[in-house]
């Protein structure tokens, strides 16, 4: 079964801190992307990767950062946590070319306090 | 800019009724249209696409949409409703803004009563 994993479904972290969200697909996908997700909101690009060390930014990187070493693992950096970071966070990934079929995982809460 | 609406954020369904999740999509291009289902505490996965062609297009778990160019809709529908289908659904359009992503609406909670 194909799988998009993300490693922890809940955080909680203060104000300041840095925080690591970490993706790992496992269906040799090249496109990698964070969004987030918010009540009223819908989802919003964060960032995109379509190749190791690639990235692109998307609709609201402003704090966001990402890093792509290997092709299956894709991760998003908070650099100083700030309390309207609040949100779920959710990674995707999807073959080369473009069919918009995203596999996306489970998510990642995260509380900024 | 691309955009999507989905102007019913609740929707209530009895068991057995047929649903319609209304969408529209504002892009200047052919678009490419997709729905996707997000259950409780899941990711969201892909119910079905149009790219072109048949406008009525079918998906998974018995769901349909149908392409309307000239009211820019692609509303999505399924003739009977199984407690199962409680969820948020999301339309999106894909867009080219130098690489290929999905703009999605703000979603649709469908809420099945008995």
């Amino acid at each position: 079964d194909v799988k998009v994993t993300q490693s922890s479904r809940y955080l909680v972290k203060r104000t300041g801190e840095k925080v690591f969200l970490e993706c790992v697909q496992d269906m040799d996908h090249e496109n990698m992307f964070w969004y987030r997700q918010d009540p009223g909101l819908g989802l919003r690009l964060i960032y995109f990767s379509y190749d190791v060390k690639m990235k692109e930014k998307g609709d609201i990187p402003e704090g966001y950062s990402v890093s792509r070493e290997k092709k299956e693992r894709f991760s998003l950096i908070l650099e100083s946590a700030s309390t309207n970071q609040t949100s779920m966070y959710l990674c995707a990934s999807s073959r080369q070319g473009f069919d918009g079929e995203l596999f996306f995982g489970e998510g990642s809460r995260l509380t900024v306090l | 800019a691309q955009s999507v609406t989905q102007p019913d954020i609740h929707i209530t369904v009895s068991e057995g009724a047929s649903l319609e999740l209304r969408c529209n999509y504002s892009y200047g291009a052919t678009p490419y249209l997709f729905w996707y289902v997000q259950s409780p505490g899941q990711g969201l996965q892909l119910l079905l696409k149009y790219f072109s062609g048949d406008t009525l297009v079918q998906g998974i778990k018995g769901f349909e949409a149908e392409f309307k160019r000239s009211q820019s809709s692609f509303n999505l529908r399924k003739p009977s409703v199984h407690w199962s289908d409680a969820a948020e659904y999301f339309c999106a359009v894909g867009v080219n803004t130098g690489f290929q992503k999905l703009v999605f609406g703000t979603g649709t909670r469908l809420l099945v009563s008995p």
